[in-house]
């Protein structure tokens, strides 16, 4: 069974404008975390932000933000301020208390200028 | 700090055939982490290890074989390649339990098998 879905396989914002990625995950877990990988055309997956579920409030990091709802188990994050260098593949990422990581399938986000 | 590395960055195998992949880290991280990815499917993980001579199954194990003799070191082995292990394979590593749970991950390795 999926554990992480993304729904949006492809999505456009343009420069300097906000756009929503949206993820949901499957759990029976209290106690767990929550990542945004992003991967740019070089393959390299660099950690956007992180989330631990114990936590209430909601991860900042500059221009990115999550809005975490543990009770819809929904973990979306919002890109502020659109910049070109922000097209890439983002994969949420879910890390279960057995230390494994399950991936969404991605969204393909294109910042047009 | 290299960081995650891994070896080798290409390969094309005929079916049937056997390699080892590498992957090394210098951070004194005690999990690694092996996953492959597929177009449209994200990263599925293929087999972990939480510490030096131990490696435990992931997702998609079957056909995969991994070793941990050294703490920097997570070998990913394919005994008998198939056109179906077609992907790309990425390496990762993260610290102790407590820490930021954040994984490392190497470049990757595009394998074709034909």
């Amino acid at each position: 069974a999926q554990t992480v879905t993304q729904s949006q396989p492809e999505m456009s914002v343009q420069e300097a404008e906000t756009v929503t990625l949206s993820c949901t995950y499957d759990t029976s877990e209290n106690n767990y975390y929550l990542f945004w990988y992003k991967q740019p055309p070089s393959r390299q997956m660099i950690l956007v932000i992180r989330q631990e579920a114990y936590k209430q409030q909601n991860a900042t990091e500059n221009r990115f933000s999550v809005n975490f709802q543990k009770a819809a188990k929904s973990f979306s994050l919002k890109i502020s301020d659109s910049q070109l260098g922000d097209t890439a593949m983002y994969f949420c990422a879910f890390m279960k208390q057995s230390n494994q990581f399950y991936f969404g399938t991605g969204t393909s986000l294109t910042v047009i200028p | 700090n290299a960081g995650v590395t891994q070896t080798p960055k290409f390969r094309v195998l005929k079916t049937g055939q056997s390699m080892t992949l590498l992957c090394a880290q210098d951070m004194n991280h005690e999990y690694m982490y092996w996953y492959r990815q597929d177009p449209g499917m994200g990263l599925r993980l293929i087999h972990y290890s939480v510490g030096e001579g131990t490696t435990a199954k992931g997702e998609v194990p079957d056909g995969y074989n991994v070793s941990r003799l050294k703490k920097q070191n997570f070998l990913l082995g394919l005994e008998s390649a198939a056109p179906s292990q077609t992907s790309v394979y990425f390496c990762a590593s993260r610290g102790p339990s407590g820490s930021s749970y954040e994984q490392y991950f190497g470049p990757g390795t595009r394998l074709t098998v034909t």
